[in-house]
């Protein structure tokens, strides 16, 4: 069974301190993504890795950076947290396109308020 | 414009009935379609998944896809309180390096007992 896990499903985090979300997927999977689920504004990608110490930039990556140091984990980094972070972090991966398009596998998410 | 549009909801349907589901999309070069549903407080599961245009059937689901007016639909036949979730539709072009999908922002379906 795939398995994609987050490391904390709720976090509460004040004003300027630095986040750490982690991802870790069992599927040896070569992509991963970060997405922010927010209400009327749906899934959108803050970055998003195709191996191992690579990424790119998703549609709103302004105030975010990723680490991949290893294909299994991908985390998410909030340098300084605010208060419009507050929100669902979802974490996917999936197979390179150059084996045919394949789903996105999602963890259960991290409810992140900044307070 | 964005690129999909999905109409949030909610909707609300007694058990039993024939759910639709709908998006519009406007670049063309979409080929990948799917339907993830997402359950309250759980990250969104593949529900189902059809390239370019035609019709897929898996048990009470149904997707359908016209890509001439770019519009997707999934049905729910004799919908269940089990079915309540959000639904998102999501597409992508190939050919890219990586999988990137686009999502709709997702329909709230509440099936009543």
């Amino acid at each position: 069974d795939v398995k994609v896990t987050q490391s904390s499903r709720y976090l509460v985090k004040r004003t300027g301190e630095k986040v750490f979300l982690e991802c870790v997927q069992d599927m040896d999977h070569e992509n991963m993504f970060w997405y922010r689920q927010d209400p009327g504004l749906g899934l959108r990608l803050i970055y998003f890795s195709y191996d191992v110490k690579m990424k790119e930039k998703g549609d709103i990556p302004e105030g975010y950076s990723v680490s991949r140091e290893k294909k299994e984990r991908f985390s998410l980094i909030l340098e300084s947290a605010s208060t419009n972070q507050t929100s669902m972090y979802l974490c996917a991966s999936s197979l390179p396109a150059s084996q045919g398009i394949d789903t996105q596998y999602f963890g259960p998410g991290t409810r992140l308020t900044v307070l | 414009q964005k690129e999909v549009e999905q109409d949030p909801g909610p909707l609300s349907v007694p058990e039993g009935a024939i759910v639709s589901l709908n998006c519009t999309y406007s670049n063309s070069a979409f080929q990948y379609f799917m339907w993830y549903r997402q359950y309250s407080r759980k990250g969104p599961e593949l529900l189902m998944y059809t390239y370019s245009s035609g019709n897929k059937e898996d048990g009470r689901f149904t997707a359908q896809v016209d890509k001439s007016s770019k519009y997707i639909s999934l049905f729910i036949r004799d919908s269940q309180p089990s079915d309540s979730a959000t639904y998102l539709c999501a597409m992508t072009e190939y050919g890219g390096a990586t999988n990137k999908l686009i999502f709709g922002t997702g329909t709230l379906l509440a099936v009543q007992p």
